[in-house]
Order: structure tokens, then sequence, then C-alpha cells
């Protein structure tokens, strides 16, 4: 049982190239999401897909563009990389919560490590 | 934009002694509060997930209770073993907004270390 898979784990980037981190779930879960991780600051929200066809911003999506691919999978690009975006990005699903009260837990991916020059 | 802390930012524990970490959140407009466990080099792993004020959850050694009203959230170690060496994470969510999906907030950890 995969979970969560990333790739790639690792990638070195100069400024202003693009890429695109890759996110895919064998759980069926609805929703997903894209996080990074930086020294001394808690995951921040960058995106997130309350279910398939359907994307909204997070807390930091300036330079970042997200598709939901299908249902399993979650995609974040980086258009112009800069070396502000150098973090380690995590992706993460979870069920959807439909009735109140109901809450499920996410489940993240091993991240990618993202260093540009 | 929620302000989630949480203390301390590390600790230090011999093998054997209990200990405890705090996380506080807002609580005006309070849905559910997580805890995960983030062991180095592997991804953060859900402990608990809280909604109603007054919860106490538990997994084997480690218990959380949850104070709603107050804003804050207790998690527990008992008998710390240095396998429980890990960062351990809270998030808070808001209440639901109608757009099908609940955004995280989370705090910046406390780092555990149990020292054999």
């Amino acid at each position: 049982n995969a979970g969560v898979t990333q790739t790639p784990k690792f990638q070195v980037l100069k400024t202003g190239q693009s890429m695109t981190l890759q996110c895919a779930q064998d759980m069926n879960h609805n929703s997903m999401y894209w996080y990074r991780q930086d020294p001394g600051m808690g995951l921040r929200l960058i995106y997130y897909s309350a279910s398939e066809g359907t994307t909204d911003k997070g807390e930091v999506p300036n330079g970042y563009n997200v598709s939901r691919l299908n249902k399993r999978e979650f995609s974040l690009r980086l258009e112009s990389a800069a070396p502000s975006q150098t973090s380690v990005y995590f992706c993460a699903s979870s069920e959807r919560a439909v009735a109140l009260r109901e809450n499920q837990p996410q489940h993240f991916g091993d991240g990618t490590r993202l260093s540009i020059l | 934009i929620l302000n989630v802390e949480q203390s301390p930012q590390s600790l230090h524990v011999q093998e054997g002694d209990s200990t405890n970490f705090t996380c506080s959140f807002p609580s005006s407009n309070f849905y559910a509060l997580h805890w995960y466990r983030w062991e180095t080099a592997k991804s953060p792993e859900a402990l608990f997930v809280m909604t109603l004020n007054g919860d106490e959850k538990k997994k084997g050694r480690i218990s959380a209770t949850l104070n709603t009203k107050e804003g804050y959230s207790y998690l527990y170690i008992k008998g710390s073993q240095p396998e429980d060496s890990a960062t351990y994470l809270c998030a808070s969510k808001l209440a639901y907004s109608g757009a099908g999906s609940y955004q995280l907030t989370f705090g910046k950890g406390t780092k555990l270390s149990v020292i054999p």
C-alpha cells in the first residue's frame, strides 16, 4: 500500500527554470494538499483541492500553480523558479469531511527537497 | 490566518520520564485540532484528530486533551522511550466554510529527544 507518492525526491534548479512536482495517492481520497516546510516555520499550505476538478489557494500561493489531473493526482508547478522557493515540499491527502464534527487526518508523502540556485 | 503556537520548542528527557507539550490556538471558529508525529527523514504521521471540548484521545503511551473554550491542547507521553524522539506537530482547522474542504494551520512543532 503506497499511500501518497511524491516525485522527484530531490531536485536542483537554476533561477528561472520551471518544473512540476508530482503527487499521487492510492487511498481514494477526495482532498489533496501541497505544503512547504522551511526552517523555523510550520508547514504552510500552498494550494489545496477539495475534490476532483476544484483547486483553491492556501496561505502562500504566489509563484505556484496546481493541477488536479484526476482523483489520484495533484501536481504543483513552478513556472519560473526563484531562490525563495528553495524548500521541502509535501503533498498530503484526506477524506472529505461532509458532516458536522466529522474530521479526517491528512496523510503525507515523503517530501520533495527542492534547491534553487 | 490563524496563529497556532506550540511550546516548548524543544525538549530533552531521560528514558522513562513522562512529558507533555502544549498547543494553543484561537478558540473562535474552532473546528478541529490535529496532532502529528514527525520522525526525522520521514513524513508526518497522524496521531489524533479532536473536535469536541473535553475530548481525550489515547494511543498506547501517548494521550491528548482538548479545551476549545480556552484554546489549548496538551499532548502527554508516559514513560518516554528513545523511539518517541520526533517532532510533534499540532494543527488547527477553522469552521466549515462551504468550500468542501478545510485548511489546516500548523504550529512549528515541539522537538522531543529521549536520552537512553
